[in-house]
């Protein structure tokens, strides 16, 4: 199965925290994705890292994966309240378009 | 910067009957998706669509759902008989060939009473 499985399930910081959230899998990857997810709205992808990449990053975000443990995380720097949202990941193994979600860990990101 | 739009953004129905939600995918774009989120649950793969028919399909797609490309802009999902478990947001999703990224569209919240 495509599916990761993100971990805390939950996870509550004050603005100007660091955020960190991680995620497993348990196929061979071609890349990884991460969404977020605002209640109630569609999911928007926030940044993409390939198998043969270990860390990208994009302004605030901060991916970084290893393929040897099927691991990826994601921290979001400095947060702030609009941060607050479901964040999830997406492992991406190439043969089927499908992008198969996780329960999210819910970021609450109080001011 | 194009985005993917569905509508309605709300959709109420009785028991039995048939809605249709629609969407209008990234102009561009060549493969299709539906996504359910039940309420407090993860987002589902239903659907995936390319060059005029479905390239697969989830168990949840059964017989009472359908889709279609009726004029080469709107994508639609049609459920031809509701139930209450089809209570759930609806999300329409494109991708185009050479990206990994699939743009989620805002969704349709349907409501089956």
């Amino acid at each position: 199965s495509q599916q990761g499985e993100e971990d805390p399930q939950a996870l509550s910081i004050q603005e100007g925290e660091n955020a960190t959230m991680n995620c497993s899998y348990k196929t061979s990857i071609n890349n990884l994705q991460w969404y977020r997810q605002n209640s109630g709205r569609g999911l928007v992808h926030l940044i993409l890292i390939r198998s043969n990449e270990r860390e990208k990053h994009s302004g605030r975000l901060r991916v970084t994966l290893d393929t040897s443990k099927k691991s990826s995380s994601l921290l979001i720097t400095a947060s702030r309240a609009a941060d607050t949202a479901s964040y999830f990941c997406a492992p991406y193994g190439g043969a089927t378009n499908k992008l198969i979600f996780g329960t999210g860990t819910l970021l609450a990101v109080q001011p | 910067e194009p985005e993917v739009t569905q509508t309605p953004s709300h959709q109420v129905t009785q028991m039995g009957q048939e809605v249709i939600l629609r969407c209008v995918p990234i102009s561009n774009h060549l493969y299709f998706y539906w996504y359910r989120q039940i309420l407090g649950q993860k987002v589902e793969f239903l659907v995936s669509f390319y060059n005029n028919e479905i390239s697969e399909k989830s168990e949840i797609f059964d017989d009472q759902f359908s889709v279609e490309r009726p004029d080469g802009s709107n994508f639609t999902l049609k459920i031809r008989s509701t139930k209450l478990e089809d209570s759930a947001m609806y999300f329409c999703a494109s991708w185009a060939a050479g990206s990994h990224e699939q743009f989620f569209g805002p969704g349709t919240r349907l409501t089956v009473l």
